[in-house]
């Protein structure tokens, strides 16, 4: 079983629409709980970060977390075709005195015009 | 103004050489990581220092040694390189004792190795 899973993909939307992202992780240690994007040929950036359990939000996006089903999932509300991207979603955990992140293998997202 | 710089941004060579990559970060931070991305975008810690101590050694091949001269510098050198290398290699910053402990990542170094 992978740390972090997420669907790879390709998910497709239509300008306007609600894309739902999800991931789940196997190591109920994990704390925090990241999303970043990296678009075509550039490094990841990160767009939202949750540790608490329930719904964050921050502008369109809105990252969703439920630790007991070991869940994490972003919204994009109003996608636009420049939220096409890859979505990785990365967890932290302590590695002895280190915090380190743990990715998933992302999920494409395109957003049709 | 680039927040972390690495060099060089691409890097094709024969396998069996030995090449490095340099990262630089100006943010004042006092972590640094290399990761891995591979073809179907798996991005994988390596390594990371902390004040230039080395606190994450993730179980890659020994030709894989990284150095850090100081906190703003962490280099990786490949020895022996293989097909199985190529890949493109991030470089990445924290502060500790932030709460979020967000990583900036540099652009990137694609390795081609022929």
């Amino acid at each position: 079983q992978k740390e972090v899973e997420q669907n790879s993909g390709p998910l497709s939307v239509p300008e306007g629409a609600i894309a739902s992202l999800n991931c789940t992780y196997s190591d109920r240690g994990s704390q925090s709980f990241f999303w970043y994007r990296q678009y075509s040929g550039k490094s990841p950036e990160l767009i939202m970060f949750i540790y608490s359990n329930g719904d964050k939000e921050d502008g369109r996006f809105t990252a969703q977390l439920n630790k007991a089903s070991q869940y994490v999932s972003l919204l994009i509300r109003d996608s636009q075709p420049s939220d096409s991207a890859t979505y990785l979603c990365a967890v932290r955990r302590f590695s002895g005195s280190a915090r380190q992140l743990t990715f998933g293998s992302g999920t494409q997202l395109t957003v049709l015009p | 103004d680039t927040a972390v710089s690495q060099t060089p941004k691409y890097l094709v060579t024969q396998m069996g050489n030995d090449k490095s990559i340099k990262c630089e970060q100006n943010l004042g931070h006092d972590t640094m990581y290399w990761y891995k991305q591979d073809s179907k975008k798996f991005l994988k810690i390596m390594f990371s220092y902390n004040n230039k101590e080395l606190i994450i050694n993730e179980t890659v091949p020994n030709r894989f040694s990284p150095k850090s001269p100081d906190k703003a510098h962490l280099n990786l050198h490949i020895n022996s390189l293989e097909l199985g290398d190529s890949a493109v290699y991030f470089c990445a910053s924290s502060l500790t004792g932030i709460s979020y402990n967000e990583q900036f990542f540099g652009p990137g170094t694609r390795l081609t190795v022929l």
